[in-house]
This record gives structure tokens, sequence and C-alpha cells, in this order.
């Protein structure tokens, strides 16, 4: 069984910039959520995708959004970037959506915003 | 909604030593609550969670947590740490009924493990 794997591993972008974050769950894994961790904090919930559409929501601007595709795989996409997009973004797949379902988290992508 | 408090943000503890991670949460319904452990430049890892029955719960690596619905707490313990436990220790909850699903996470806890 692979784990989830996130890339790239590190970016760097300038303010006002798009960027896409790419995620890979574990086969089978129907369920993905995605977190941003700024230095210092625990991470923090943007949204979370089931079968390919979203299914909840934290406290992030429309700016931030979600793709699941049917192979496992899944973006997430920051448009008009801002200085303090700044952070560790972290995938976490599960196998459903559940409740109390353990997620399974990448290593991380840590992006930059100059 | 769900609230996490971690008071301590960094516990040094000697090895061999026993630990104590205090986690205190805030929730207007019932919750789950969980244990992750975050390596340097790695994603986070479970180590338990509590989802109803013994409130006593064991995890991996030796850790356990026991659930504490009157204090609203979930303290995460090991009676002898090890130099492997260098860590960063995030306490999470949810909600336990769909709409309020999403993980909450506390600020974290970095246990530094003296040798």
């Amino acid at each position: 069984e692979t784990g989830v794997t996130q890339s790239p591993t590190h970016l760097i972008k300038t303010r006002g910039q798009q960027v896409t974050l790419r995620c890979s769950s574990q086969s089978g894994h129907n369920t993905v959520s995605w977190y941003q961790q700024a230095l210092g904090q625990g991470p923090q919930f943007i949204f979370q995708y089931y079968r390919e559409e979203e299914n909840g929501r934290g406290n992030f601007p429309p700016r931030f959004s979600g793709l699941q595709f049917p192979n496992y795989s899944s973006e997430l996409n920051v448009n008009a970037l801002e200085l303090d997009d700044s952070a560790l973004y972290l995938c976490a797949s599960s196998l459903d959506r559940g409740l109390g379902e353990t997620q399974y988290f990448g290593p991380g992508t840590r992006l930059l915003v100059l | 909604a769900q609230s996490v408090t971690q008071l301590d943000s960094q516990v040094p503890v000697f090895e061999e030593a026993p630990v104590e991670l205090r986690c205190n949460y805030s929730s207007s319904v019932s919750v789950y609550l969980f244990w992750y452990v975050q390596y340097p430049n790695q994603g986070l890892q479970l180590l338990l969670k509590y989802l109803s029955g013994s409130t006593l719960v064991k995890g991996i690596n030796g850790f356990e947590a026991e659930f504490n619905k009157s204090q609203t707490s979930f303290h995460l313990r090991k009676p002898s740490v090890h130099i492997s436990d260098t860590a960063e220790y995030f306490c999470a909850v949810s909600g336990a009924n769909f709409g309020n699903e999403k993980l909450t996470f506390g600020t974290g806890t970095r246990l530094t493990i003296i040798p």
C-alpha cells in the first residue's frame, strides 16, 4: 500500500500569482482533505472532497479551490497569492467520509510567497 | 464548532522519564479526539484516537491517552520516552455528527528529549 504523496515539495511564488499543488491519495481512498499549516501553528482545514465533490469547507476565501479526480489524485489551486499564503500545505486521504475516519497525511508542499 | 487548546508549546523531558502532553477541548456536541505526531519534514501520523467506549486509549509507540469528559481533556502520556520521540505533537477534535466532522487542530507541543 503506497502512502500519500504530494508535489512539489517546495515552491516559491510572487504575490498575485497562481499556484497548483498536487496530491496522490492512497489507492481506494475516496476522501481527500487539504490543510494549511502556518509556521508554528497547527493545520487549518481548507476543504474536503468526497468522490470528486466538495464536502465541507473551512474559513478560506474562494480563491482557494480544489479538484479531485477518479484516479485518486487531487489538486489545490490558489489564485491571487498573498504573502500570508506562505505555509506548509498538507493533503490527507481517508477511506471514506465517515465520522472518526483516520486521515493519512502526505509530507506537504512548502509554499513561500514573496 | 470545536476548539482545542494545547497549553504547553514546548516540553523538554529527560530520556527514559515519563511525559504528559496536555490537551483540552471545547465543543457543543459530542466529539471524537485524536493525537497526531509530526516528525521533522514529514506529514502527520496518527498516534491514537478516541471514538467511544473505554476512556483509556492505547496507541502506537507506547503512547496512551485518557478521555475525561467532565474536564474536557484528552492528555497524552508515555511512561518512558526515547530520543526518537522528539517531534511535534498535535491534539485534534472533530464533532461526532455530520456537519461537524472536520478536524480542528491545536497549536502543537514540541517534545524535546534530553539525553
